[in-house]
Order: structure tokens, then sequence, then C-alpha cells
């Protein structure tokens, strides 16, 4: 069945420590990807998106994403977490042919001081 | 740019009555505004899609008759829940896309959300 993953539920890490949060995807021509942030009673701010050309994207609040066509993959990266970064974040993916939003099921992120 | 509002951002209402919820796009035209709800600690769950002056499409499961959404303009978009119960407390976020132009239609705009309690 054609689905957006997000294997972790729950991470913690230091202030300071670097940070990987994973999304997979399983349709078969390649989707446009996009990663968003929500904060506690806030909508979903966009981080980053990728439609085509360079696989490494850079995005706001120092984030970035890599696209891994093999894998199935958008991982978002940074190499230095802040206390601020605390919060829900959202992997979601158009399939191709469409316009709508197929979002993982999230990865809530703790940031310890 | 691209900005888009919700209005109210919290609702509390009783139950039986109606409530409705007002998605602007502020500085750009929405041909397609989308409507998700959202449960604590969990994923947007998309309720329907919506294009300027046609009837709303809905997505399996969820009531049309319950959740009426109405997209009159090309700035704006309403979903009224009617005879709301408790069990429709949720976050509702409402979302907007551009007319599809290369990759810019494929993006959406979201909202703030609106919480709404049902006592």
């Amino acid at each position: 069945a054609q689905s957006v993953t997000q294997p972790d539920i729950h991470i913690t890490v230091s202030e300071g420590a670097s940070l990987e949060l994973r999304c997979n995807y399983s349709y078969g021509a390649t989707p446009y990807l996009f990663w968003y942030v929500q904060s506690p009673g806030q909508g979903l701010q966009l981080l980053l998106k990728y439609f085509s050309g360079d696989t490494l994207v850079q995005g706001i609040k120092g984030f970035e994403a890599e696209f891994k066509r093999s894998q199935s993959s958008f991982n978002l990266r940074k190499p230095s977490v802040h206390w601020s970064d605390a919060a829900e974040y959202f992997c979601a993916v158009v399939p191709s042919g469409t316009y709508k939003y197929i979002f993982g099921t999230g990865t809530r992120l703790k940031v310890l001081a | 740019g691209a900005v888009v509002s919700q209005h109210p951002s919290r609702v509390i209402c009783k139950s039986g009555t109606s409530v409705k919820i007002e998605c602007r796009s502020l500085d750009f035209q929405a041909t397609t505004m989308f409507w998700y709800r959202q449960f604590p600690k969990q994923s947007l769950m998309l309720m329907a899609t919506s294009n300027e002056g046609s009837k709303a499409t809905y997505e399996q499961g969820v009531e049309k008759d319950k959740f009426l959404i109405n997209h009159a303009s090309l700035t704006l978009s309403t979903l009224t829940v009617t005879s709301a119960h408790p069990e429709d407390s949720s976050f509702y976020i409402c979302s907007a896309r551009e007319p599809p132009q290369g990759t810019s239609g494929y993006e959406q705009y979201f909202g703030p959300g609106t919480r709404l309690t049902v006592t």
C-alpha cells in the first residue's frame, strides 16, 4: 500500500547534538517531498521541499534533507540542535499525478538542556 | 508571501450548535483549499478539498452534511461544523495552494489552525 512512514515517534537529543529524522515513502514514481514543523497548538511551518534536481536540500533554521531515490527516503538533518527545535516534525509527500499531501505520522522531538 | 489565516483561533460552542471557521489566503489567489483535522498527538487527516466555485470533495468517512465547506471566492473558504458534538472537538487546519504553474501549485500553505471545543 502507498504510505509515508516516519519510523520514530519520539526522539530525544541533547542540545548541540546532531539530529536525523527519518522519512520513507512507498510510491512508484518520485513524489514531491516536504518537511514541516509544528509547535504545540500551532499550524505547520515549511522547513524545506524537494521537487527535482540537487538531492541535498537546504532549508530554514539550519535544516537540510537528502533525497535518496534508491532508498525511497527523504531524511531531515541538523548538525546542532537548539532547545527551540523541540516540536513535532511531519514529512509530507505529494505522489506523482496528484496534488494531495500524504502526511507521515510525525516525530516528536524533545531537546535536553 | 503566501500567508493563510484562520479565524477564529479558538472557539468553544455548546453541543448541538453550529460553528463556522474561516480560511483566507491573504496575498495570493487560492484555487484550491484543503481542510484537515488533527487529533492530539496525531498527524493531519485530510477531510476535504474545496475548489473555488464548485462543491467540495470529501474524503472517505467524512460526513459532508456535518462538515459543510464553501469556497465562494479565490481567497476564502469556510468550514461549518453543524450540530456539533463533543467528539467533533479537535484542531482544524486549512491550507491553500496557488493555481498550478510548474511546481508552485503543489505546495500547500497552512493556516495557524482553529481549536474547537464542544461542551
